[in-house]
């Protein structure tokens, strides 16, 4: 069985441009949730989406979008973009909703986005 | 608010030795906990979980971590260091936010070497 996918695996952009990433979970698996993480540091969390609905969202600025399609894939979009937001972009999928004690999230390899 | 904080953010032990990644954490309520590892250009996998049972958790590839609640503490053990556990170790706990959906938070972590 495939894991979870992003695409793409490496990103350059400069700034101010918009990005798109996008990710494919397990089969059969309804939430999908997006964390950043920067170099050095842990992941950050950004969006939780299940059953094609935002249900949490981390502090992040509106430039942070996302959406969570019917076949349960998802996009996370990033406007304007500027250095800082250069990062390791991870997604996670599980049945349910994510994150629980008894909800086992799998994980992608992520998107490495850099911004120059 | 929940939080936790990965004492080292290196380790360097031998292989065959033992090893002590260090976790404390702070919480207002019992806490569910758990250690991920990040191999380079792989996904997050989880390694162990607590969720108020055992106090000694067992976990994946020999690891295995202990909840102190009177230290606020997690730690992450195993008795010998085999060369594929070099990688990232993060502590993290479950933050829940409003509706009743949870997110993962992270700690900075800590970076293993093993050494022949």
């Amino acid at each position: 069985d495939a894991g979870v996918t992003q695409s793409p695996t490496h990103l350059i952009k400069t700034r101010g441009q918009h990005v798109t990433l996008r990710c494919s979970p397990i089969s059969g698996h309804k939430s999908v949730s997006w964390y950043q993480q920067v170099l050095g540091q842990g992941p950050q969390f950004i969006f939780q989406y299940y059953e094609k609905e935002e249900r949490g969202r981390g502090n992040f600025p509106d430039r942070f979008s996302a959406r969570q399609f019917p076949n349960y894939s998802s996009e996370l979009n990033v406007n304007a973009l500027l250095l800082g937001d250069s990062a390791l972009y991870l997604c996670a999928s599980s049945l349910r909703w994510g994150g629980t004690a008894n909800e086992k999230l799998f994980f992608g390899s992520g998107t490495q986005l850099s911004v120059l | 608010a929940q939080s936790v904080t990965q004492l080292d953010s290196h380790v360097s032990v031998s292989e065959g030795t033992p090893v002590l990644l260090r976790c404390n954490y702070s919480s207002s309520y019992s806490p569910s906990l758990f250690w991920y590892v990040q191999h380079p250009n792989k996904g997050l996998q989880l390694l162990l979980k607590y969720t108020s049972a055992a106090t000694l958790v067992k976990g994946i590839n020999g690891f295995e971590a202990e909840f102190k609640k009177s230290e606020t503490s997690f730690h992450l053990t195993k008795p010998s260091a085999h060369m594929s556990d070099a990688a990232e170790y993060f502590c993290v706990v479950i933050s829940t936010f409003s509706g009743g959906y949870n997110k993962l938070i992270f700690g900075a972590g800590t970076r293993l070497a093993v050494h022949p």
